[in-house]
C-alpha cells in the first residue's frame, strides 16, 4: 500500500525567502509523484509531477522538486516566496499497479509574511 | 479549453436528508473521479470511473454514497442519507485515461462544499 507524508501542516516564510515543503512517500515499486496546490475555494492545479528520467523536475510559478529514491523523498522547493504563493500544498503518489490512483499527503498550508 | 465544471458550490443539508452533487468533466476524459476532502485532510478517492464503467468503489460507503456516469460523460454523485460525518469538500477530477499508467495528470474542479447539520 502507499501512503504520503507531509512534515509540517503549516510553514510561514518571509516574502523572498526559500520555499522548503516535505513528503515522503512509501511505495512497494518504483513511484509517480505529484505536487499540487489548492487556493481557497478552489480545485487542485498541478504543479509538477516526476514520472521518470531526470530526477529534478521543474513546474510551474517558479517551483521545483526532486526525487530522491534513497531518501524516498520528494520535497518541493523555490527560491524566492511570493506573496500569492499563500495556498495549500498537496504531495501525492501512484504507480504503475494503481490505476492512476493518487494517494494524497494532509497537506501544508503556506503561509507568506511581508 | 474548458475546465471541470461542479455544482452545486455549497449545500447545506441537515443529517438524514439527501444530496446530490454533478460533475462534468473535461471534454474528451475517459477517466471520472470524486473524491471527498475533509476538512485538514487530503483528498480520499471515493470511486473512480472509465467512460461509464467503474474502475474501483472500494472506498466508497454504499449504504449511503451512490454514483453514476451516464452515456461515460457527466457524474453524479448521491449521499442518502446524509450523517454529520458527510461533511466535506467533493472533488472530481478527471484524465484522459488514454494510457494504462499511472502518471496522467488529474484536472480537479473548483468542489461542492457540503455542511450537514
Amino acid at each position: 500500500a502507499q501512503s504520503v507524508t507531509q512534515l509540517g501542516s503549516h510553514v510561514s516564510v518571509s516574502e523572498g525567502a526559500l520555499v522548503l515543503l516535505r513528503c515522503n512517500y512509501s511505495s512497494s515499486v518504483p513511484p509517480y509523484l505529484f505536487w499540487y496546490v489548492q487556493y481557497p475555494n478552489q480545485g487542485l492545479q498541478l504543479l509538477l509531477k516526476y514520472t521518470t528520467g531526470a530526477t529534478l523536475v521543474k513546474g510551474i510559478n517558479g517551483f521545483e522538486a526532486e526525487f530522491k529514491k534513497s531518501e524516498t523523498s520528494f520535497h518541493l522547493t523555490k527560491p524566492s516566496a511570493h506573496m500569492s504563493d499563500a495556498a495549500e500544498y498537496f504531495c501525492a503518489v501512484s504507480d504503475a499497479g494503481s490505476a492512476r490512483q493518487l494517494t494524497f499527503g494532509s497537506g501544508t498550508q503556506l503561509t507568506v509574511l511581508p | 479549453e474548458a475546465g471541470v465544471a461542479q455544482s452545486p458550490r455549497y449545500k447545506i443539508i441537515e443529517k438524514r436528508q439527501s444530496v446530490a452533487f454533478w460533475c462534468n468533466p473535461i471534454s474528451g476524459h475517459a477517466t471520472l473521479y470524486w473524491y471527498q476532502q475533509i476538512l485538514g485532510q487530503g483528498p480520499k478517492l471515493l470511486i473512480q470511473f472509465q467512460n461509464n464503467g467503474v474502475v474501483d468503489d472500494s472506498q466508497l460507503p454504499k449504504d449511503r454514497f451512490s454514483a453514476e456516469r451516464l452515456k461515460g460523460v457527466d457524474s453524479t454523485l448521491k449521499i442518502q442519507p446524509a450523517k454529520l460525518e458527510d461533511s466535506a469538500v467533493y472533488l472530481c477530477a478527471s484524465s484522459l485515461g488514454a494510457d494504462r499508467g499511472s502518471s496522467e495528470t488529474q484536472y480537479f474542479g473548483p468542489g461542492t462544499r457540503l455542511l450537514v447539520l
